[in-house]
């Protein structure tokens, strides 16, 4: 198993450019979900998705978009970049996404908005 | 709602103990602890459940007093692999993983 894979691993953006950041795992897993890792502040909930087709948001879902047509994909979408979405993005799965469930994150993207 | 870590940093020689305590001001249902590594991704350490139930790693134990709503990872016998940043991760209802995480203890390990 690849577990939770993202890409690409870096990305300088000038603000206003659209993107998005991709995200899969290959353990049938439900729940998926994204999180951004700014200096000091640990990771922080942007959305998230308890099976395909259905998405909610977290603690900081502004200027991101997220749908889920798969249940081995979960791509996250910058509508237009600002330089406050600098940060690092990852990805995490788990099987059932209960608060007893693990979480397995991915390796990460750096994202630089100019 | 984000837990406070402390302390916000430590640094050990090899073999010594170190603490490393979450505090909510909410109830808590699960707390979760990840080591990171610099540059890479968090991974599970384990996890504390309401009611006293606990999973986890071998080698790093934790507890969870749901009376204080405070969670505290305990490292003995560090070793150089130790080092890291530590995060928990709280979790408020025992529904799906809403986990919102700690700033995170910079833990470093000298020989």
């Amino acid at each position: 198993n690849a577990g939770v894979t993202q890409t690409p691993k870096f990305q300088v953006l000038k603000t206003g450019q659209s993107m998005t950041l991709q995200c899969a795992q290959d353990m049938n897993h439900e729940y998926m979900s994204w999180y951004r890792q700014d200096p000091g502040m640990g990771l922080r909930l942007i959305h998230y998705s308890v099976g395909a087709g259905i998405t909610d948001q977290g603690e900081v879902p502004n200027g991101y978009n997220v749908s889920r047509s798969t249940t081995e994909d979960f791509p996250l979408r910058l509508l237009s970049a600002a330089p406050s979405q600098t940060s690092v993005y990852f990805c995490a799965s788990s099987y059932s996404g209960t608060g007893t469930d693990t979480q397995y994150f991915g390796p990460g993207t750096r994202l630089t908005v100019l | 709602q984000q837990p406070v870590q402390s302390p916000q940093a430590v640094i050990l020689r090899e073999g010594e103990d170190a603490v490393i305590n979450c505090s909510s001001s909410k109830a808590l249902y699960s707390v979760h602890w990840y080591r990171q590594k610099h540059g890479e991704a968090p991974v599970f350490l384990m996890i504390l459940l309401k009611g006293g139930e606990q999973k986890g790693h071998e080698k790093i134990s934790a507890s969870f007093n749901e009376k204080k709503q405070q969670s505290s990872l305990y490292l003995t016998a560090s070793q150089l692999s130790y080092s890291g940043t530590y995060f928990c991760g709280t979790e408020f209802s025992g529904g799906y993983n809403k986990l919102i995480f700690g700033a995170g203890t910079r833990l470093a390990v000298h020989p």
